[in-house]
């Protein structure tokens, strides 16, 4: 069935660190792809997304590019700040499923 | 949009208290999803409904557990009688269309003592 592996956390960083959280998956046909973030005592908020290979979600600075070759899908910043500490989830909604395949989750605490 | 409404934000009962939760999704949105969330096994799948009917239960717990959705803006999950083990974030999701992005209301905390 369809999984999505995301690396473990925490991730630890200083303010202004380059991020990368991974994220691979598996899945039957060409499914969307999506990272949601959680902070604390909240709900989950869609952070970015892609609908196909090749396709570069954005969003507050972040970004992913949908690898169809490596089937991966890894969060990037270029700077990160304090508020950007929060839980980080991959996930994938493969076609003609109404459910989405969470990952685990990664934690990212940034210190000043 | 005021998007996913959830209530209450916060309820704490005693062992074998009947429990409900609320939920009011996006509006248009045809899909609707409850969800667990706890430390020791993360983000569950419990029921979700399309156009108000009941699709998949098999992640409800227990027969403990139930959920209803009479009508497009409204589902509520029962827990009855409630137990500690119960205790989590509930969460309630809707989206438009089959594999689209879910949007997630701010959860229910409860609290089982």
């Amino acid at each position: 069935g369809d999984s999505v592996t995301q690396m473990e956390g925490p991730v630890t960083l200083s303010e202004e660190a380059f991020l990368t959280i991974n994220c691979t998956y598996t899945a039957t046909g060409y499914p969307s792809l999506f990272w949601y973030v959680q902070y604390p005592g909240e709900g989950l908020q869609l952070l970015l997304k892609a609908t196909k290979a090749d396709d570069k979600g954005s969003n507050k600075g972040f970004e992913a590019t949908y690898r169809k070759e490596t089937t991966s899908f890894h969060l990037e910043k270029g700077s990160v700040q304090v508020s950007d500490s929060a839980v980080y989830f991959c996930a994938l909604g493969a076609s003609g499923y109404s459910t989405l395949t969470f990952g685990k989750g990664t934690m990212l605490l940034v210190s000043p | 949009d005021a998007g996913v409404i959830q209530s209450p934000r916060h309820e704490v009962t005693e062992m074998g208290q009947e429990v409900t939760l609320r939920c009011k999704p996006i509006s248009g949105h045809d899909y609707l999803f409850w969800y667990r969330q706890t430390m020791m096994r993360g983000l569950e799948l419990l029921i979700y409904f399309n156009n108000n009917v009941p699709i998949d239960d098999s992640g409800m717990p227990e027969d403990r557990f139930s959920a209803k959705m009479p009508n497009a803006s409204f589902s509520t999950l029962k827990i009855q009688p409630s137990e500690p083990r119960d205790s989590a974030v509930y969460f309630c999701a809707s989206s438009r269309r089959t594999g689209d992005e879910q949007y997630f209301g701010p959860g229910t905390r409860l609290t089982v003592t």
